[in-house]
């Protein structure tokens, strides 16, 4: 079936380190990418959509310059966090979709996420 | 974004069935009804996903109410495995997004 890579699993840096993380769809094309990130005992919330060959889109109160988003091709989209702080630490989380067939009648499928911690 | 209405959690025993609940009131004619569910430490997983008809698949069934305002999640023989937190979402037929609610923490006792 479908499958979302992400990469890395986990990473711990210093204060202040910009972390880039990889998401891939590794056996479909996905014009559209999401992140997502998730605090201990809570749901995901969604951060950004990542679109292919244009400019990301970001929720409400996410800052884009804090969360850079690339989605260079059609099965890779990068999240770098820039200058990350402890704050940032969290479980990072992207998903995609075959981008062949109707939207709401595709499952999205989601990578094993990246726990971040910033020391 | 139309909402979905979960139990919090539930518990069930190993090996017996469990029906997870979901009520979604003002759903509109184009919203598939999706589960998905996330064991601890992964990222989410595809359950199952219907429009109007009862879904089968090999991990679980979807039973729709004929008037879409609520559905269940069926899973009909509980391992321990399945303790997860499982997410009742409505994705329009024009939105990509996924956006989850609270979802319903299932614990499956031995």
């Amino acid at each position: 079936g479908a499958v979302v890579s992400q990469h890395p699993s986990w990473v711990i840096c210093k204060s202040g380190t910009s972390v880039k993380i990889e998401c891939r769809s590794l056996d479909f094309q996905a014009t559209t990418m999401f992140w997502y990130r998730q605090f201990p005992k809570q749901s995901l919330m969604l951060m950004a959509t990542s679109n292919e060959g244009s400019k990301a889109t970001y929720e409400q109160g996410v800052e884009k310059d804090k969360f850079l988003i690339n989605h260079a091709s059609l099965t890779l989209s990068t999240l770098t966090v820039t200058s990350a702080h402890p704050e940032d630490s969290s479980f990072y989380i992207c998903s995609a979709r075959d981008q062949l067939g109707p939207l709401g009648n595709q499952p999205q499928h989601f990578g094993d996420g990246t726990r971040l911690s910033i020391l | 974004d139309a909402k979905t209405t979960q139990p919090n959690s539930m518990e069930s025993n190993e090996e017996e069935p469990v029906h997870l609940p979901c009520n979604h009131s003002t759903i509109s004619g184009t919203d598939y009804i999706h589960w998905y569910r996330q064991l601890p430490s992964q990222g989410p997983e595809y359950v199952i996903h219907g429009l109007t008809s009862n879904v089968n698949n090999r991990m679980a069934s979807l039973a729709i109410a004929e008037d879409r305002k609520s559905s269940t999640l069926i899973l009909h023989r509980a391992t321990l495995r399945d303790a997860a937190v499982y997410y009742c979402i409505l994705r329009p037929r024009r939105d990509d997004k996924i956006i989850f609610g609270k979802g319903t923490r299932l614990h499956i006792l031995p």
